[in-house]
């Protein structure tokens, strides 16, 4: 069975300051794929990053990158320079299989981040 | 943006009612997903569709149906609407982008309150 992890419920950061929203996984399966949304207030699932098992360097795009530590089996997301914006839960998963074989995600119970000015 | 909407999204229904969500794409993906999210809990998969006519059961799919008569509409039918199916349900494709890389785009969500 897959398990995905978040042990913060929550983060106070200062704004302008780089954050690092844990997230930790379980699964025996050797291709998966780790993803990071943002849900804001407003209730939308926003993805931000992806990075499957086999890439080699770690994925980034724009202010967001992925800590990504196979061994560890942990992918944290990094966000540099936070803004007020980025206040919102902040969501775990993986792509893995179902028991047919097909794709299914493993989400986490999220981290909620508020940006403080 | 990949196209998805769901309706309606929002609901407040009675006890034993029969309720139908709708979720409809216009990129002719593959997979569909239906999730719902509880506080605590995460999202968690309800049932998903590999096909037209093609569905399986996620981890809490009592009390939950599903039907795919056509590529653009996933429904999901709750037969007989009990209070611990207050939740929002969320609708999701999953698409892929180059190479090994995926994403799952969601729909916008629907709130439904079981009175």
């Amino acid at each position: 069975a897959q398990k995905i992890t978040q042990t913060q419920p929550g983060m106070f950061v200062q704004e302008k300051e780089a954050v690092t929203l844990d997230c930790t996984y379980d699964t025996s399966d050797q291709s998966y794929g780790l993803f990071w949304y943002k849900q804001p207030s407003s209730g939308e699932m926003i993805f931000l990053i992806y990075q499957g098992s086999y890439d080699e360097q770690n994925a980034t795009e724009g202010r967001y990158s992925l800590n990504f530590q196979k061994a560890r089996k942990s992918a944290n997301l990094v966000i540099s320079a936070s803004q007020l914006g980025d206040s919102a839960m902040y969501v775990c998963a993986m792509r893995g299989r179902t028991n047919f074989g097909n794709e299914k995600l493993t989400f986490g119970t999220g981290t909620r981040l508020t940006i403080i000015p | 943006d990949a196209g998805i909407t769901q309706s309606p999204r929002h609901k407040v229904t009675e006890t034993g009612t029969p309720v139908t969500l709708r979720c409809h794409q216009t990129e002719n993906h593959r997979y569909m997903y239906w999730y719902r999210q509880d506080p605590g809990h995460g999202l968690r998969l309800i049932h998903y569709s590999y096909g037209v006519k093609d569905t399986d059961k996620g981890e809490v799919s009592d009390g939950y149906s599903v039907s795919r008569s056509k590529t653009e509409d996933f429904l999901l039918t709750l037969e007989s609407a009990t209070s611990s199916q207050t939740s929002v349900y969320f609708c999701a494709i999953s698409d892929r982008r180059s190479g090994n890389s995926y994403e799952q785009y969601f729909g916008p969500g629907t709130r439904l309150t079981v009175t």
